[in-house]
């Protein structure tokens, strides 16, 4: 696997179920993020992991927990999503020492949709 | 804040058609600037992408062009294919170190 995977690509849940997003980048990268893409809006940043310690969480509600073991993995854990949620969720990694200004390199995204 | 405008789609064009996507950003600083590519049901690509005024960021015959007297990343390509067919995000990283989109552009290129 070269890149950025992510599973599943596909993911249909119910308000009370409890599911998980996983992300893995093979590029040797320091830096891990979660965006969420609805239709519509621009591409909303969540969260931000840099050397496995979150340094961004943009106001994201609760529901949505994210899980970071080390440099390479990424999840997303969720947990009574209400249909609002149902968008794009994209996984991207970055490498440097400023890895803020790191170019991101982009996962395929799970689409996920809340019934 | 940062902020990016690309110009409203969608965009329809024929095959071997001139492309042009606008984008103009409002940043603090000197910001890096990107076109990103999304093909129908997948993730983003990084198309191209420039770190100061008067780069050119060049990739799959796209170009665009960083100015920053008028603060513009214009994506252009000469001749476009079915291929194409694709969201076009604008996108910088400045001041606040955050990547900020711009809203997309969808192109569908006919045969």
């Amino acid at each position: 696997e070269t890149g950025v995977t992510q599973t599943p690509r596909h993911l249909v849940m119910g308000m009370t179920n409890k599911k998980s997003l996983k992300c893995e980048q093979h590029l040797g990268h320091n830096a891990m993020y979660w965006y969420k893409q609805s239709a519509k809006k621009p591409l909303e940043l969540m969260f931000v992991y840099n050397f496995k310690e979150q340094t961004e969480n943009n106001s994201v509600p609760s529901r949505f927990s994210p899980e970071c073991p080390n440099s390479s993995h990424l999840f997303l854990h969720l947990h009574t999503l209400q249909p609002e949620d149902s968008a794009l969720y994209l996984c991207a990694s970055s490498q440097g020492t400023d890895w803020r200004r790191g170019t991101q390199y982009f996962g395929p995204g799970t689409r996920l949709t809340v019934l | 804040g940062d902020s990016v405008t690309q110009m409203e789609g969608p965009v329809t064009l024929s095959e071997e058609a001139f492309l042009t996507i606008n984008c103009t950003y409002t940043a603090t600083g000197y910001p890096s600037l990107f076109w990103y590519v999304q093909y129908p049901g997948e993730g983003l690509q990084l198309l191209l992408k420039a770190t100061k005024a008067d780069d050119k960021g060049s990739n799959k015959g796209f170009e665009a062009t960083y100015r920053k007297e008028t603060t513009s990343f214009h994506l252009e390509k000469g001749s476009v294919q079915v291929s194409d067919s694709a969201v076009y995000f604008c996108a910088l990283q400045g001041g606040s170190e955050k990547l900020v989109f711009g809203k997309g552009t969808k192109l569908t290129v006919n045969p």
